[in-house]
């Protein structure tokens, strides 16, 4: 079956400007999770939605950045005015369930490049 | 706040040899850990996910082991194939809505 995709898989965007990106779960997981991976401080999770809320959004650096779902499917990450720092490839995964207990299946990222 | 260390953080074996990789994290309070293969420029591969509960869990040539009390746990390969040749991050699940802790992972080469 398909899995989780992402789009776009690369964005080369300029300082100042705002970027969408899209995370297509798994069809019929219901929780969606973000994560950002960088080079100095590698895989660091940002946001993680249940349904269409986000109940833990503790991981998003700075009031730029924010995510939402809807219809408990697709997801986009914002990111208003880049900065250079936020050039990393971002990841969305899926799990089957909500919790612990559930693996999480990765997409393939987003490489985002801000000059 | 939780750390999770992955030593060594490279690795290279001939092919055939068993591949022995291990993690560590500081709070023992974790739910679960999950072990991933990435391939470069790619995204994350789940290989095995291990409950709190367990103390290992084997897919083929994979076996994990888990000890909370040392806060330790190992990924073992058997038989490694070049294929094997990735980065393997282990990664632990840190609350109840499955938020991952990923160590810095281990870059591992199988030379044939």
């Amino acid at each position: 079956g398909a899995g989780v995709s992402q789009s776009p898989s690369n964005k080369v965007t300029e300082k100042g400007k705002d970027v969408e990106l899209r995370c297509d779960p798994i069809s019929g997981h219901t929780a969606l999770y973000w994560y950002r991976q960088s080079l100095g401080q590698g895989l660091e999770f940002l946001i993680y939605f249940q349904g269409n809320s986000a109940p833990d959004k503790s991981g998003l650096p700075s009031d730029r950045f924010s995510a939402e779902r809807t219809g408990g499917s697709v997801s986009t990450l914002t990111i208003q005015r880049t900065q250079q720092e936020d050039s990393a490839v971002y990841l969305c995964a899926s799990s089957p369930g909500q919790g612990s207990s559930y693996e999480q299946y990765f997409g393939p990222g987003t490489r985002l490049t801000v000059t | 706040k939780q750390e999770v260390t992955q030593i060594p953080a490279a690795l290279s074996v001939p092919e055939g040899e068993n591949l022995v990789l291990n993690c560590s994290f500081t709070d023992s309070a974790i739910y679960n850990l999950q072990w991933f293969r990435q391939d470069p420029g790619k995204g994350l591969t789940s290989l095995l996910l291990i409950q709190s509960s367990q103390r290992e869990q084997t897919s083929g040539r994979l076996n994990a082991s888990l000890d909370k009390s040392s806060g330790r746990s190992t990924l073992y390969i058997a038989a490694s194939q070049p294929g094997d040749s990735a980065t393997y991050l282990c990664a632990a699940i840190t609350d109840s809505w499955g938020k991952l802790q990923f160590g810095a992972g281990t870059q591992v080469v199988v030379t044939p």
